[in-house]
């Protein structure tokens, strides 16, 4: 099972809006609305942010929001700010009954 | 607190074996699936197995397919990976992770422990 594909970095200032892309294959992303994201700081244990595409757990800012389409997925941040910079992995269910993790996204806040 | 608590990690020579245990408190072990995620320090996340709540749906990445088994003891609120055969590129942080449950459809890890380091060298 192939990673799925991240940009290996996004940028940008405090406030504003950035999206990390997720693209998969119809065989993951595609194929099921079973699409997680994962914050994780430096030294830090991952943290689920979205999950099922769009669902925030309790607790995680709105800021934050998911969508797909075919088989990309992407991750929206808004009101960028500080705390906010960290690495960012997508995963997704595969047709193989496994999962599969994105290479990840290094979010620096400029 | 919920929690997750992985130990077991050490040093192996490559062919050896190794098994992690990772122990859960807080919530109700028995409900949950579980998952095993290692990570290279500097590289990314890596799926590598998961259970269901009672041991007997299971599944692994192809890269330890045969060589990991992954097993749950309810009892013991606890669960293991017995790693056998470790390469070098086993070489990793692994993590234990809860899954998400019924809040969820899909799955996905909402409480993760601080991972336990596997060393595997000659």
């Amino acid at each position: 099972q192939s990673a799925l594909t991240q940009p290996a970095s996004v940028s940008g200032s405090p406030g504003q809006s950035i999206t990390i892309s997720c693209t998969g294959t119809s065989s993951d992303v595609g194929g099921y609305n079973y699409v997680s994201w994962y914050q994780q700081h430096p030294g830090k244990a991952p943290k689920l942010i979205i999950y099922d595409v769009t669902n925030r757990p309790s607790g995680v800012s709105n800021r934050f929001s998911g969508s797909k389409s075919g088989n990309t997925a992407s991750l929206t941040i808004s009101g960028l700010q500080a705390e906010d910079e960290a690495d960012y992995y997508c995963s997704s269910y595969t047709t193989s009954n496994t999962l599969v993790f994105g290479g990840g996204t290094k979010v620096t806040v400029l | 607190e919920v929690q997750v608590v992985e130990s077991g990690g050490g040093s192996v020579q490559p062919g050896g074996s190794l098994r992690l245990s990772c122990a859960a408190s807080g919530f109700s072990f028995r409900r949950f699936w579980m998952h095993w995620v290692r990570q290279v320090p500097g590289k990314g996340l890596v799926w590598v197995s998961r259970i269901n709540s009672d041991g007997t749906t299971i599944s692994y990445a192809d890269s330890v397919k045969g060589r990991f088994t992954i097993s749950r003891d309810n009892a013991k609120n606890t669960v293991y990976l017995q790693m056998n055969s470790l390469r070098v590129d086993d070489m990793a942080v692994y993590y234990c992770a809860r899954d998400v449950g019924p809040a969820a459809v899909g799955p996905s890890m909402d409480v993760w422990g601080q991972g336990t380091t596997v060393t595997v060298s000659s």
